[in-house]
């Protein structure tokens, strides 16, 4: 069973507006965290946001905020006053305890375009 | 300079070669990964290591794999390549000892197998 679902494969947004990316997660554990990473076209993975599973607000940093919705098990990202810059592949993840310690799953990603 | 740096960054090879890639870190981190992205399926972990002497298999790791050389290096290896392992590669880091632990990554090697 997936445990991260991202169920949305693109995105199209316009210059400045705001854009949801959706994240479901599927976990029994009680300790876990949550993060996104963003991929430009150029390949590198770049962190954006963590959500510990026991933090009480939503996480942001500076244009990004997530939305955590425990009871619903999602974790979406809110970009804000989109740029040209946000277009790249967002991937939602999941830090889960492992034998020895903690593993990382990622979702399949959104492609996201910001339209001038 | 990167923290998480990766050898080689694009990599041709032929069914039935073997092949590794090379990982290396200045960050000081005891965890390290390797995971391969495919189009649409985001990224699998092949094998990921908690310390010099801790190797864990991942999702993927048939026809994979690993040595943990040092703290700072991690490789990965394909022992007979096959073309469906073509795919980019990324290499990752770790700090358990901060309350998020997110990953660092490598700049990640293009694998064509032919």
């Amino acid at each position: 069973a997936q445990k991260i679902t991202q169920t949305q494969p693109g995105m199209f947004v316009q210059e400045k507006e705001a854009v949801t990316l959706d994240c479901t997660y599927d976990t029994s554990d009680q300790s876990y965290g949550l993060f996104w990473y963003k991929q430009p076209s150029s390949g590198e993975m770049i962190f954006l946001i963590y959500q510990g599973s026991y933090d009480e607000q939503n996480a942001t940093e500076g244009r990004y905020s997530l939305n955590f919705q425990k009871a619903r098990k999602s974790a979406n990202l809110v970009i804000s006053a989109s740029q040209l810059g946000d277009s790249a592949m967002y991937f939602c993840a999941m830090r889960e305890q492992s034998t020895g310690g903690f593993k990382t799953i990622f979702g399949a990603g959104t492609r996201l375009f910001v339209k001038a | 300079d990167a923290d998480v740096t990766q050898t080689p960054r694009n990599r041709i090879t032929k069914t039935g070669k073997r092949i590794m890639l090379e990982c290396s870190q200045t960050k000081g981190h005891d965890r390290m990964y390797w995971y391969r992205q495919d189009p649409g399926l985001g990224l699998q972990l092949i094998y990921y290591s908690f310390d010099v002497k801790d190797i864990n298999k991942g999702e993927i790791s048939d026809g994979y794999s690993v040595s943990r050389q040092a703290q700072a290096k991690f490789s990965l290896s394909l022992e007979s390549a096959i073309p469906n392992q073509t795919a980019l590669y990324f290499c990752a880091t770790s700090d358990p000892g901060t309350s998020r632990a997110e990953q660092f990554f490598g700049p990640g090697t293009r694998l064509t197998v032919l």
